[in-house]
């Protein structure tokens, strides 16, 4: 089965601590990306990767981190330095170049206390 | 301007009945539209896609209009179903952008029996 793996499906942190999330994809996909929901809301882009090695900061990326070592791996790191770092993280892949279909993972919830 | 804007916010539809939820946008660069259906506490999934060089594309129930002139797309749910209340997103990208997306805000369906 193809597909986009998020763990764990629920998280929780103490305020103050660092958390890595983990995203692994088998599709094949060259381009992978991290994105934030908050109740009620749109999807806000954290980070993106279009290639190994290197990636690219989104519309939020303030108090997250990314390592792209591995084509089929794309962690994000929330700092104690994210203000607001309770929420549902969502992560997804596409192909680079084109097509730009982006297919997401389930996601995992965050809850910082 | 590199913004869409979706509406409504929530819309409520009797069972059989057409839904329509509309994004607009202004950069005319936006070359790829697709929308994704949420349900809650799961990832967002590819609904159905369109290319500015055709005007209508039918997937079963789903339809998306496309307006380039008003810079205008929507999609038209027909026949719908309570089992397809979820939340939907309407995004675009460009060819510069690579494979990053814009989203709109969303909008939360209700299908009532």
């Amino acid at each position: 089965d193809g597909g986009i793996t998020q763990s764990p499906k629920y998280l929780f942190r103490k305020e103050g601590q660092n958390v890595t999330l983990s995203c692994e994809q088998n599709l094949n996909h060259d381009a992978m990306y991290w994105y934030r929901q908050d109740p009620g809301q749109g999807l806000r882009l954290i980070y993106y990767s279009q290639i190994v090695n290197d990636f690219q900061k989104g519309d939020i990326a303030e108090g997250y981190s990314v390592s792209r070592e591995k084509k089929e791996s794309f962690p994000l790191t929330v700092t104690s330095a994210q203000k607001n770092p309770t929420a549902f993280y969502l992560c997804a892949s596409s192909s680079f170049p084109g097509p730009y279909e982006q297919y997401f993972g389930p996601g995992t919830r965050l809850t910082v206390t | 301007q590199q913004q869409v804007k979706q509406s409504p916010q929530s819309l409520i539809v009797q069972k059989g009945g057409i839904s329509i939820i509309n994004c607009a946008y202004e950069n005319t660069a936006f070359d790829y539209f697709p929308w994704y259906q949420q349900f809650p506490g799961k990832g967002p999934a590819l609904l159905i896609a369109i290319r500015p060089d055709v005007s209508e594309k039918k997937e079963g129930r789903f339809t998306i209009s496309f307006n380039k002139s008003a810079k205008q797309f929507s999609l038209h749910i027909m026949d719908s179903q309570p089992g397809d209340s979820a939340t939907y997103f309407c995004a675009a990208s460009t060819q510069t952008s690579g494979s990053r997306l814009t989203f709109g805000e969303g909008t939360q369906l209700t299908v009532n029996p």
